[in-house]
């Protein structure tokens, strides 16, 4: 059965760098695509990147200048670092996995419970 | 990027009733649209992708549709479980966006 778990601090600081870490259970991140996406009231919904481990990570242009999404495959686990934080990066952040194996399926279909981050001094 | 809009943003409904959900994307997107139910406190639970499949466990009286540019869900025989907010989302092209939502309440 496929899990997934964010950890991390709750609270950074404005101009800090938020790190969460996505643990996976039940599968190998050595395949499919591993993404990150956050929710937040003003934003809604909003993908950030994955990483993908027979390719290279992919980013939302809109932050993408501020993310970084690697992986550490002995210990399935994936990570996310976004700096230079401000107000505007407060939200729930989910880890999710994509599947994209089925010919015309592309779809998200495992979320982490989800971890509150509060970006404030 | 490929932005989705979802109509209505909120609906009132009855245990029992049938409610149709609307999303549209401002291009084309093939067949590359999933919907999620987000309960509060919960994270987004997939119920159908490639807009008409659905996912293992989901029950039947989910259903998705096309018809032109146009996506929709369908809840037959609403229960009390369903009431939850609604989210579509494009595959299609990244940055995947979703659309901004639709609340079915009491």
């Amino acid at each position: 059965q496929v899990q997934l778990q964010e950890s991390g601090p709750g609270l950074v600081k404005p101009s800090e760098t938020l790190s969460l870490t996505c643990s996976v259970s039940g599968v190998s991140i050595r395949s499919y695509y591993w993404n990150w996406i956050r929710q937040s009231p003003g934003r809604g919904l909003e993908w950030i990147g994955y990483f993908y481990f027979r390719g290279s990570s992919s980013y939302n242009p809109s932050l993408k200048s501020r993310v970084t999404i690697s992986a550490d495959t002995s210990r399935n686990q994936f990570s996310l670092k976004l700096t230079s934080v401000t107000a505007a990066d407060t939200a729930v952040y989910y880890c999710v996995r994509r599947d994209a194996t089925m010919v015309g399926g592309d779809f998200f279909d495992y979320w982490g419970q989800g971890s509150l981050v509060t970006v404030s001094s | 990027d490929i932005r989705m809009t979802q109509s209505p943003s909120s609906l009132s409904a009855s245990v029992g009733d049938r409610v149709t959900i609307t999303c549209r994307p401002s291009q084309r997107i093939s067949d590359y649209l999933s919907w999620f139910q987000q309960r509060p406190g919960s994270a987004p639970k997939l119920l159908i992708y490639s807009t008409s499949s659905l996912q293992t466990g989901v029950p039947s009286r989910f259903s998705g549709s096309a018809s032109g540019t146009n996506f929709t869900l369908t809840i037959n025989t609403l229960q009390p479980e369903d009431f939850a907010i609604y989210y579509c989302q494009q595959s299609y092209s990244p940055p995947f966006t979703f659309g901004p939502g639709t609340k079915v309440d009491v």
